[in-house]
């Protein structure tokens, strides 16, 4: 258990829907960055937030949004969903100021599929 | 895209046997880390190694990195069916927080 919690576990959305998916990092970790892993592929990086600021995005339009609050708790939105977006997403906490990305703690993961 | 490409991408072998995954990536690195995923849920961190160490020992795991050759191998030595999974290497460049993975290989343990 790595203390990290994602809801829903599972999410069915049609295409242009809007969508939002929850993750409760452990307490103590300022950063959160959340991943795409497609079927059969590694998790592509979407950002990172640290202490409540976006801290790095990777090659993710800008309908990929994201939150992260004082709890320790953060969101991923995505808006106009497409089919493509159908995915896992997972998010993970860590203790490392922004800079070098270190040991990361992932959540079990969002399973999303779009219609 | 995906900067670390793993070796084999599916790996089979009986419980007993070492089994071992090679991870190739492109561009300077200041750390290197092993993930294992079951059955498409969250990954597990299995051990991080920075670009100045050259080998790290973990229970069964053994990893080593080379940054001349910017490759990486994850031993994992008398494998048991529970280490049925998939391997991902990611590496953490100097600048920036973009954790890259590779796409992974599948290790199966057959009892």
């Amino acid at each position: 258990e790595t203390g990290v919690t994602q809801s829903p576990t599972h999410l069915i959305k049609t295409r242009g829907q809007q969508v939002t998916l929850r993750c409760s990092s452990q307490s103590g970790h300022n950063t959160v960055s959340w991943y795409q892993q497609a079927l059969g592929q590694g998790p592509q990086f979407i950002f990172q937030y640290y202490r409540e600021e976006e801290n790095g995005r990777g090659n993710f339009p800008p309908r990929f949004s994201g939150l992260q609050f004082p709890n320790y708790s953060s969101e991923l939105n995505v808006n106009a969903l497409e089919l493509d977006d159908s995915a896992l997403y997972l998010c993970a906490s860590s203790i490392g100021t922004s800079g070098i990305t270190d040991t990361q703690y992932f959540g079990p993961g969002t399973r999303l599929t779009v219609l | 895209s995906q900067q670390g490409e793993e070796d084999p991408q599916a790996l089979s072998i009986q419980e007993g046997e070492n089994a071992t995954m090679n991870c190739s990536y492109k561009t300077s690195i200041n750390n290197l880390q092993w993930y294992r995923q079951n059955s498409g849920r969250g990954l597990v961190h299995l051990i991080l190694i920075r670009s100045n160490e050259r080998e790290k020992h973990s229970g069964r795991l053994r990893v080593t990195l080379d940054t001349s050759k910017k490759s990486s191998s994850l031993l994992i030595t008398a494998s048991r069916a529970a280490d049925t999974a998939s391997y991902f290497c990611a590496t953490a460049p100097n600048a920036g927080n973009m954790l890259t993975f590779g796409g992974g290989t599948r290790l199966m343990v057959k009892p």
